[in-house]
């Protein structure tokens, strides 16, 4: 089955900063590539997302790149503010269902 | 807010019971997938559910089961409830086709003594 491995699993940035994780996979069928954000004791939210036909896709203060050769992509925050504070997590997808694996999570902690 | 609602929101029972949680799906979505969050931990994938059929399963014991009604709402049962299966059970809503962002309900909180 889908691997999804993350780092770092905790990340301290001062605001103003700029932050990235980094997810790698192992199937080369996944199609779909979430993040979510969750703050502590709340749902995971769907922050962004991009499709394997995208290599790179911006909202605002956020990013995310996709190295399909590679199987990797990656997270970009950047000008941090305290409220981005929250564990992240990238998740894949394999089929055209929506079953999510995902990632373990990186802690991000934003220092004023 | 995603449209996404699970009950009860906290929950708390003895190992060997049983028990039921419940999700109701966003408007438009046809397609329920029930994750364990262990804490610390990501979000593992239980099994979806899509018109009402049991549509792929992640790696766990028959005594977790579901069901899904015709208005694509659904249920999560554990049976035989262990200590390990304390955990936050989020349902996620979601429709099938290439646009398939799914969305996720606030999550039960389990907690087996």
């Amino acid at each position: 089955g889908e691997n999804v491995e993350q780092h770092p699993s905790t990340l301290s940035v001062q605001e103003g900063d700029s932050a990235v994780i980094k997810c790698t996979y192992s199937d080369s069928a996944s199609n779909y590539f979430p993040w979510y954000k969750q703050e502590l004791g709340k749902r995971p939210q769907l922050i962004i997302d991009i499709r394997s036909n995208v290599g790179e896709k911006k909202d605002q203060r956020i990013a995310v790149t996709l190295n399909k050769t590679a199987k990797h992509f990656s997270l970009h925050i950047t000008e941090t503010q305290p409220e981005d504070s929250a564990v992240y997590f990238c998740a894949v997808r394999t089929d055209s269902w929506g079953k999510l694996q995902f990632g373990a999570g990186t802690q991000v902690v934003v220092t004023p | 807010e995603t449209g996404v609602t699970q009950s009860p929101t906290h929950l708390i029972k003895t190992r060997g019971q049983q028990v039921t949680l419940r999700c109701s799906s966003q408007s438009g979505h046809n397609t329920v997938s029930w994750y364990q969050q262990a804490l610390g931990q990501g979000p593992q994938f239980i099994f979806q559910y899509y018109r009402e059929e049991e549509n792929g399963r992640g790696n766990f014991p028959p005594r977790f089961s579901g069901l899904q009604f015709p208005n694509y709402s659904s249920e999560l049962n554990v049976n035989a409830l262990e200590l390990d299966d304390s955990a936050l059970y989020l349902c996620a809503s979601s429709s099938t086709g290439l646009k398939t962002e799914a969305f996720f309900g606030q999550g039960t909180r389990l907690t087996v003594v």
